[in-house]
């Protein structure tokens, strides 16, 4: 079992470039989601999904566009990169929440550090 | 809107003493609230969690109790290794049953041997 895997591990962009953010879980997880977190600050949610076929908007989509046609997969697509692009990106999954009380974990891919210059 | 505070770090320990980690949050209704640990190089883990007031999570020696009447949920380590160290976020999850959580800032701890 692999988990969550993302790839690339490093990447440095120029000011405008487009580029496209692996994710892929073996889990048979429902839900999936992709994170930044820049230097100091927590994890900030870009964007989720509940399942093949369906993405919602996170805190701080903007800049960003994904899709889920699988549910192993769930890209993280940068049209127009900019300097304020400059993070690490965490994809994550975890399977349905069966009930208010009940949690599943999330599990976290290993991280993508961007930079844009 | 829902939010989660910890305290600054870094922290800087020397190996066997007391941890303590401040949380505290800000959310409506009964939130469940967890502990991710973040080693270097590597993506987030679950560290513990505690879904109702009262509860305590436990975990590796870690342990951290929601307590409702102070929205704080710290975590505590009676002795840390230096393999504990690493950055520690503390997390919530909002009561309506979604499955996106709020993140801390995160606490950089360092154990000296």
């Amino acid at each position: 079992n692999a988990g969550v895997t993302q790839t690339p591990k490093f990447r440095i962009l120029k000011i405008g470039q487009s580029m496209t953010l692996q994710c892929t879980q073996d889990m048979n997880h429902n839900y999936m989601y992709w994170y930044r977190q820049d230097p100091g600050m927590g994890l900030k949610l870009i964007y989720y999904s509940v399942g093949a076929g369906i993405t919602d908007k996170g805190e701080v989509p903007n800049g960003y566009n994904v899709s889920r046609s699988t549910t192993e997969d769930f890209p993280l697509r940068l049209e127009l990169a900019a300097p304020s692009q400059t993070s690490v990106y965490f994809c994550a999954s975890s399977t349905t929440g069966l009930a208010v009380r009940s949690y599943n974990e999330q599990f976290f891919g290993p991280g993508t550090r961007l930079t844009v210059l | 809107g829902d939010s989660v505070t910890q305290m600054e770090g870094p922290v800087t320990l020397s190996e066997e003493a007391f941890l303590t980690i401040n949380c505290t949050y800000t959310a409506t209704g009964y939130p469940s609230l967890f502990w991710y640990v973040q080693y270097p190089g590597e993506g987030l883990q679950l560290l513990l969690k505690a879904t109702k007031a009262d509860d305590k999570g436990s975990n590796k020696g870690f342990e951290a109790t929601y307590r409702k009447e102070t929205t704080s949920f710290h975590l505590e380590k009676g002795s840390v290794q230096v393999s504990d160290s690493a950055v520690y976020f503390c997390a919530l999850r909002t009561q309506g049953g979604s499955e996106k959580l709020v993140f801390g800032k995160g606490t950089k701890l360092t154990v000296n041997p």
